[in-house]
């Protein structure tokens, strides 16, 4: 099993609509979840990071986390065509992994189509 | 300097060549990682330096693979007798420190194995 598991998708949605994008994780001591951006042949950007359960908006988008579940989704409200790219979900480790190494999932293909 | 850069930004190689790739992390930042990423897949750490140390190379694929960073600044990461299997997008990435989660990644190096 992997440790984080994305959907590759491609997930594709019209301009407007919500984009819904999820992930799950193996590592139940996992505290700190993060979403990158990578668009095509760009390095990968942070947008949300997210270390409560509940829920955790900024701006148009929202990360949802629910560890008992060890799942976390990220919702992108009134989607535009500039959102289409990949996105990657990170978890950072628990057990004692004191330091930023990030695990990542092999990333959602989303397409915002007018 | 604004950015991690990173050097060159594509490399063409034989199999069985040796090859460098340079990772230069933003002024201040103390930790640097190195991750790889294959076509359509996530991304893999390989790397973690603190300073100029190494504390988790857990991720090197193999003996072949091989990375130092010198003045807690500049990083490279050596590829002995390259594989086709190497062939991949190798990303650096820099944070404040070791406790920060916030990655800041560099465009990466395309390299292909021939």
């Amino acid at each position: 099993q992997k440790e984080v598991e994305q959907n590759s998708g491609p997930l594709s949605v019209p301009e407007g609509a919500i984009a819904s994008l999820n992930c799950t994780y193996s590592d139940r001591v996992s505290q700190s979840f993060f979403w990158y951006r990578q668009y095509s042949g760009k390095s990968p950007e942070l947008i949300m990071s997210i270390y409560s359960n509940g829920d955790k908006e900024d701006g148009r988008f929202t990360a949802q986390l629910n560890k008992a579940s060890q799942y976390v989704s990220l919702l992108i409200r009134d989607s535009q065509p500039s959102d289409s790219a990949t996105y990657l979900c990170a978890v950072k480790g628990g057990g004692g992994t004191s330091y930023g190494k990030l695990t990542f999932g092999q990333g959602t293909i989303l397409t915002v189509h007018p | 300097g604004a950015g991690v850069s990173q050097s060159p930004s594509n490399k063409v190689t034989e199999k069985g060549k040796d090859v460098e790739l340079r990772c230069d992390p933003i002024s201040g930042h103390t930790a640097l990682y190195w991750y790889r990423q294959s076509l359509g897949q996530g991304l893999e750490f390989l790397i973690y330096f603190q300073g100029n140390s190494a504390p988790d190379k857990s991720g090197l694929p193999s003996d072949r693979f091989s990375a130092e960073r010198t003045g807690g600044s500049v990083s490279t990461l050596t590829i002995q007798r390259t594989q086709q299997e190497d062939s991949a997008v190798y990303l650096c990435a820099s944070s404040l420190g070791p406790t920060n989660e916030k990655l800041f990644f560099g465009s990466g190096t395309q390299l292909s194995v021939l």
